[in-house]
């Protein structure tokens, strides 16, 4: 068990560009989360997969952002001609069964400049 | 829906004080709650959960949490605290039986 794993740790992005994350999940974790935070701030959620469904969209992914999970292992998540307000932390989370909690991966950190 | 509320934005001791980190919540029916820690640039670590057992819980690094359900808190507790503690702290609870909701944290400040 070598934890949840995200790539890059960091990314700074021209605005108008696409980007794409990528997060690894604990190998026996059927939950994957994806959340975004912002400087003070506390995570806020984007979306949900149980194995390689997507079951729940927030309504701040809009329609430039879209994640994926192929064959329920790791998971992407792309934005889509960037903007500035994209600039944020990004956490990929992993577990179980919800009542366990969460296991974080360490973030991407996005900058659109 | 379910939420939570954290009570102080920034909570500042001395090393060696105690630590108490103040959490309430809102919810229609027995919640899942937890702590979890955040230093600089790092994710998520959790603390401890409650999950409709024991009401007082013990988390790792010293840190315990006790279930009020009369008072609908949550709060945090370290009984001295340890320079390294000094980071954000975030006390989400379960939603919708799907996902972690977050509140806006707490900074806890060590002073040596």
């Amino acid at each position: 068990d070598t934890g949840v794993s995200q790539n890059p740790r960091h990314k700074i992005t021209k605005r108008g560009q696409n980007v794409t994350f990528r997060c690894d999940p604990i190998s026996e974790h059927n939950r994957l989360y994806w959340y975004r935070q912002t400087l003070g701030q506390g995570p806020e959620f984007l979306t949900y997969f149980q194995n390689e469904a997507q079951l729940e969209k927030s309504r701040l992914l809009s329609d430039r952002f879209s994640a994926e999970r192929p064959k329920g292992s790791f998971s992407t998540l792309e934005i889509q001609r960037t903007e500035q307000g994209d600039s944020a932390m990004y956490l990929c989370a992993s577990s179980w069964g919800q009542r366990e909690g969460y296991t974080f991966g360490s973030g991407t950190r996005l900058t659109v400049v | 829906a379910q939420s939570v509320t954290q009570l102080d934005s920034h909570v500042s001791v001395s090393e060696g004080t105690p630590v108490l980190l103040r959490c309430n919540y809102s919810s229609s029916y027995s919640p899942s709650l937890f702590w979890y820690v955040q230093h600089p640039n790092k994710g998520l670590q959790l603390l401890l959960k409650y999950t409709s057992a024991a009401t007082l819980v013990k988390g790792i690094n010293g840190f315990e949490a006790e279930f009020k359900k009369s008072e609908t808190s949550f709060h945090l507790t370290k009984p001295s605290a340890h320079m390294s503690d000094a980071a954000e702290y975030f006390c989400p609870i379960i939603q919708g039986a799907q996902k972690l909701v977050f509140g806006q944290g707490t900074r806890l400040t060590i002073n040596p």
